[in-house]
């Protein structure tokens, strides 16, 4: 099992649609979750980072659910420009090393 | 406040030969993070330092990859000799608390090797 999973996508979705990413992890010792958003040929940006159960900006809502050991994202009313790959990523905390997801692609269409 | 500068953006270099890559990350950021993205995938982790001092290096591939962070800001990374299979993007990061690690990177350098 990888360290970090998430759904592959890429995902299709109108204007305006709700859509959500999952993402599981592997160390229940993980401390620290993140949410970024990287654009073709760009550089990964951060979007939100989840310490609790959950954080929430503007259309953007991640929650944490350790239970289970997933993270979720959730874009409501959908915009063009945020079609992107949204990657996840977790640390352990403690200055260990953050490992990311493959990353799940965003279609955003009109 | 600038962000993380790296150079170069582009290289293209052949099969065992040496590129060295270059990062200077946020001011006061004590953390400082050398990534390879390889299309479609995720960044993977090479090197990790705190200030001049390595925290993970675990994935880095020790024969051919090098790296160091002298005085405790700049960063250097060096392949020696390139093979077919580093070709990909190079990804400097920095934060400033390494407990919380929220990660602030730069634009990459793409490094074609043919």
């Amino acid at each position: 099992r990888k360290e970090v999973e998430q759904d592959p996508g890429p995902f299709n979705v109108p204007e305006g649609a709700t859509v959500a990413f999952n993402c599981t992890y592997s160390n229940s010792a993980s401390q620290s979750f993140f949410w970024y958003r990287q654009d073709c040929r760009k550089e990964p940006k951060l979007l939100m980072s989840v310490y609790s159960s959950g954080n929430e900006d503007g259309r953007f809502t991640a929650q944490l659910n350790r239970a289970s050991q997933y993270i979720s994202l959730l874009i409501r009313d959908s915009k063009l420009s945020d079609s992107a790959t949204y990657l996840c990523a977790v640390n352990e905390g403690g200055g260990f090393k953050t490992i990311f997801g493959a990353g799940t692609r965003l279609f955003v269409k009109a | 406040e600038a962000g993380v500068a790296q150079s170069p953006r582009y290289k293209i270099i052949e099969k065992r030969q040496s590129v060295a890559f270059w990062c200077n990350p946020i001011s006061g950021h004590a953390t400082l993070y050398w990534y390879q993205q390889i299309l479609g995938q995720g960044p993977k982790l090479l090197i990790q330092f705190q200030n001049n001092g390595v925290v993970d290096d675990s994935q880095l591939p020790k024969d051919r990859f090098s790296a160091e962070r002298l005085k405790g800001v700049d960063s250097t990374l060096k392949i020696q000799p390139a093979k077919l299979e580093d070709s990909a993007v190079y990804l400097c990061a920095s934060s400033a608390d390494s407990r919380y690690n929220e990660q602030f990177f730069g634009p990459g350098t793409r490094l074609t090797v043919l």
